[in-house]
């Protein structure tokens, strides 16, 4: 079975261009989730999908940032315009539940996308 | 204030030796999971261990086990036996009902294995 899989795997842009990361989920995984690692810092949720509607986006940094998930399978997440700030790692992660009989189900990461914006 | 907690930006363990990577939390949810992850050089996030916040036993997986003293808010991960491929980032992570499904993510810990 094939496992969370992030495009592109590094990406290097200059402030002001866009940018779209995408994020293939495990097959048949309804929660989608996109998390971002800035250099030194702890990895900081961003927002969640459960299948195609954002269920909780309170960790997205501010308006330039847009994700989407249309039809519920790959997901993608929009930079425009980057700014310098927005270099890191960011990581996408899926799973099937969330929290059933009194345990959570872990979430699967992807190998992240490396962005640095110059 | 921060949810996840690792003191240890990095560690040195010998080869074959046991090593133990600290981690504390700060939750008033009685409803909570513990996890950690590695992270090889290669990128990936590989999910290691699991700890819920009703179980009554420690978790352990091979050769990782999971301190869980709930009283103290810490979920220590013990790795026996070291191996040079448990160099990597160790992420202690932490997710709660209340505030929904998003990991709450300590700093890493840095390990290296001495051969």
């Amino acid at each position: 079975e094939a496992g969370v899989t992030q495009f592109p795997s590094h990406s290097v842009i200059e402030k002001g261009q866009t940018v779209t990361l995408r994020c293939d989920p495990i097959s048949g995984h309804d929660n989608l989730y996109w998390y971002r690692r800035v250099m030194g810092k702890e990895i900081k949720f961003l927002l969640h999908f459960v299948k195609e509607s954002k269920q909780d986006e309170s960790g997205m940094p501010n308006n330039r940032f847009l994700a989407e998930r249309t039809g519920g399978t790959y997901s993608t997440l929009k930079v425009q315009p980057a700014e310098l700030e927005d270099s890191g790692v960011y990581f996408c992660a899926s799973s099937q539940e969330s929290w059933a009989a009194n345990s959570w189900e872990t979430q699967y990461f992807g190998p992240g996308t490396r962005l640095l914006v110059l | 204030a921060q949810k996840i907690t690792q003191t240890q930006p990095g560690m040195f363990v010998q080869e074959k030796e046991a090593v133990t990577l600290d981690c504390t939390y700060d939750t008033s949810d009685p409803s909570y999971g513990l996890f950690w992850y590695k992270q090889p050089s290669s990128g990936e996030m590989i999910f290691l261990i699991y700890q819920g916040s009703y179980d009554q036993q420690n978790a352990t997986e091979g050769r990782y086990s999971l301190n869980f003293q709930k009283a103290r808010k810490s979920a220590n991960l013990v790795i026996s036996a070291s191996q040079l491929g448990d160099s990597a980032m160790y992420f202690c992570a932490m997710r709660e009902v209340l505030t929904g499904n998003q990991f709450y993510f300590g700093t890493g810990t840095s390990l290296t294995v001495i051969p």
